[in-house]
């Protein structure tokens, strides 16, 4: 089946300082990848969408300034927080999907703590 | 009012028991209905993918979709400890945005 790759699985950071998130399709090609935010005991929030070669679309609220997306292939998207602050200690989680017909795949999740 | 409702429990169950499962949403245009099960500290999994009205089952797994009553279900058979976690209802929107509903924790105690 299909699988996406999320790296690192956990990471800590000085506040201040950023960390990039990598998200990989490895076995199909991924016409959009989406970027969620998941506090303790909650659902997934969606922060972002993002397709191939083109710019993200942010969720309302979602500083596009602090968290960066890049998607330069069909098979891997990156977040970027850029200087993180305790509050952005989270789990964060990709997914992607080449269509509400084909389903969605989700990576592993990325534990962010920022000290 | 949320596109999706799930009821976010918890739910305890002996093992071997039948989990029920459900989620109401509010968009009659809705068409693809997921169940994803989600451990603690890891990536949603699906279970389930079903499209329209029906039953489709899959192992110990069933899901029935009622869209004339805009309500979904999943019913886990002879449970098991390790199908503790939390599920998760989702339905891809219009822009193919998935609306999640609460998700349920089950626990299924030996």
């Amino acid at each position: 089946g299909a699988v996406v790759s999320q790296h690192p699985s956990w990471v800590i950071c000085k506040s201040g300082t950023s960390v990039k998130i990598e998200c990989r399709s490895l076995d199909f090609q991924a016409t959009t990848m989406f970027w969620y935010r998941q506090f303790p005991k909650q659902s997934l929030m969606l922060m972002a969408t993002s397709n191939e070669g083109s710019k993200a679309t942010y969720e309302q609220g979602v500083e596009k300034d602090k968290f960066l997306i890049n998607h330069a292939s069909l098979t891997l998207s990156t977040l970027t927080v850029t200087s993180a602050h305790p509050e952005d200690s989270s789990f964060y989680i990709c997914s992607a999907s080449t269509g509400p017909l084909d389903g969605y795949t989700f990576g592993s999740g990325t534990r962010l703590t920022v000290v | 009012q949320k596109e999706v409702e799930q009821d976010p429990g918890p739910l305890s169950v002996p093992e071997g028991a039948i989990v029920s499962l459900n989620c109401t949403y509010s968009n009659s245009a809705f068409q693809y209905f997921m169940w994803y099960r989600q451990y603690s500290r890891k990536g949603p999994e699906l279970l389930m993918y079903t499209y329209s009205s029906g039953n489709k089952e899959d192992g110990r797994f069933t899901a029935q979709v009622d869209k004339s009553s805009k309500y979904i279900s999943l019913f886990i058979r002879d449970s098991q400890p390790s199908d503790s976690a939390t599920y998760l209802c989702a339905i891809p929107d219009s822009w193919g945005k998935l609306q999640f509903g609460a998700g349920t924790q089950v626990v299924v105690t030996p």
